[in-house]
């Protein structure tokens, strides 16, 4: 079976850093995407790693460890627009896709 | 690229009635994906189409839901015999082939009373 671990819910103000951990075990791995989801939006896509390693698009960075089945999303600078659910989801083909339950980010000024 | 459109955006249904909804990928997108997502929940995958084969369709999904995908373009889901806890809101996205971003429409929502 699949299962992805994720907090519930985080609070950070402007300006700081925050780090969003998913833990994840599948019967299949091939990589693990994340998302963000406003308030009655779509999700939309934020990044994807499928080898070890940080990468880092701007004020976003996502890091992953196949040995630990372990990811997080880093986010910088945050803003108060960050305040959103952020979803990870894993894949073993892309045929599929399992995402975790959320985690709401509140950003406070 | 006008990104991916789904049709209706609201549906309100009464029990047992039949609904279909419609997803219209971004173009020479040739991966389709469908999900149901409740509130505080993440999106649950329901099935999968290359171009218009379906090569995936998740255990969970039960007889009542049935998908087409006809010509490789856009998109039907049809839920026979509704039930109350259909009500969700179903995500359609789109991808092209070796890409690992899914872009997503903005759903419809649905209603069952």
């Amino acid at each position: 079976g699949q299962s992805l671990e994720q907090p519930s819910e985080v609070t950070a103000v402007e300006g700081a850093i925050v780090q969003i951990n998913c833990t994840y075990q599948t019967s299949g791995f091939y990589g693990l995407s994340w998302y963000q989801q406003h308030d009655g939006g779509a999700p939309t896509f934020l990044s994807y790693n499928a080898l070890d390693g940080l990468e880092e698009t701007g004020r976003f960075s996502s890091f992953l460890s196949r040995s630990d089945s372990y990811g997080y999303l880093l986010l910088q600078e945050l803003q108060m627009k960050d305040s959103a659910s952020y979803f990870c989801a894993v894949t073993y083909n892309f045929n599929k896709f399992y995402f975790g339950s959320g985690t709401k980010l509140n950003v406070k000024p | 690229d006008t990104g991916v459109s789904q049709d209706p955006r609201h549906k309100i249904t009464k029990r047992g009635q039949n609904v279909t909804f419609r997803c219209d990928p971004i173009s020479e997108h040739n991966r389709l994906y469908w999900y149901r997502q409740t509130l505080g929940q993440g999106p649950e995958f329901l099935t999968y189409f290359q171009n218009e084969a379906q090569l995936e369709k998740s255990r969970l999904l039960s007889d009542r839901f049935s998908a087409e995908r006809p010509k490789g373009s856009f998109s039907t889901l049809e839920i026979q015999r509704t039930e109350q806890g259909d009500s969700a809101m179903y995500l359609c996205a789109s991808s092209p082939q070796g890409g690992e971003t899914q872009y997503f429409g903005p759903g419809t929502r649905l209603l069952v009373l």
